[in-house]
């Protein structure tokens, strides 16, 4: 079974706007870690966030911010007022307690920012 | 600088040769790691290490191998026997739950 859902294929948005990133994920575990991460076009993947899953405090970094919600197994990611260089493939990913060294990846939401 | 570099940045191969992808790290992380990406998908687990001398397969190791005899290096081989090679492979290290990645080697088989 899929662990890991980003519905959203690709979104394009004009320069400014405000876009959510949907990540929805699957697990029996009680412990696990939630991520996202980064891919720009040069192709690494930069680390953005990590979440565990017993602190489901709301978290904001500057433009970014995170949206943890157990209830429906869903961890989205906002960026207010988007700017081309948020153009990237964005990644939701899933590690359970006592299988860290699996991550289990969604297949990533491009985001194209236009001027 | 600390960081995971992967060489080369671009890789041809031509159909039937076995081909070494590079990892090295000097993050003095145990865990290393490689997955492949296709276009449009996410990332998919081939191998992964723990320690030295030792590693498992992942989700799709079938016509790939690894090695792992330093700490810092874990070079992955794409063998002829990988039916459809041509893809985007990461490196990444790690310390417990968080993973690091390198900038990635495009292979394409021509």
């Amino acid at each position: 079974a899929q662990k890991v859902t980003q519905a959203q294929t690709e979104i394009s948005v004009v320069e400014k706007e405000d876009v959510t990133l949907d990540c929805v994920y699957e697990t029996r575990d009680t412990t696990y870690y939630l991520f996202w991460y980064k891919q720009p076009p040069s192709g690494e993947l930069v680390f953005l966030i990590r979440r565990n899953s017993f602190d489901e405090q709301n978290e904001i970094s500057g433009r970014y911010s995170w949206n943890f919600q157990k209830s429906t197994s869903s961890f989205n990611f906002t960026i207010t007022a988007s700017q081309v260089v948020d153009s990237a493939v964005y990644f939701c990913a899933l590690s359970e307690a006592g299988n860290f060294n699996k991550f289990y990846f969604g297949s990533g939401t491009k985001l194209n920012v236009k001027p | 600088d600390g960081g995971i570099t992967q060489s080369p940045k671009y890789l041809f191969r031509k159909e039937g040769q076995n081909v070494t992808l590079s990892c090295e790290q000097n993050l003095n992380h145990d865990a290393m790691y490689w997955y492949r990406q296709d276009p449009g998908q996410g990332l998919r687990l081939i191998y992964y290490s723990q320690i030295v001398n030792d590693f498992q397969k992942g989700d799709i190791a079938e016509g790939y191998s690894v090695s792992r005899e330093k700490k810092e290096s874990f070079p992955l081989t794409v063998t002829s026997a990988q039916k459809n090679p041509t893809a985007f492979y990461l490196c990444a290290s790690g310390v417990g739950d968080e993973q690091f990645f390198g900038p990635g080697t495009r292979l394409t088989v021509l």
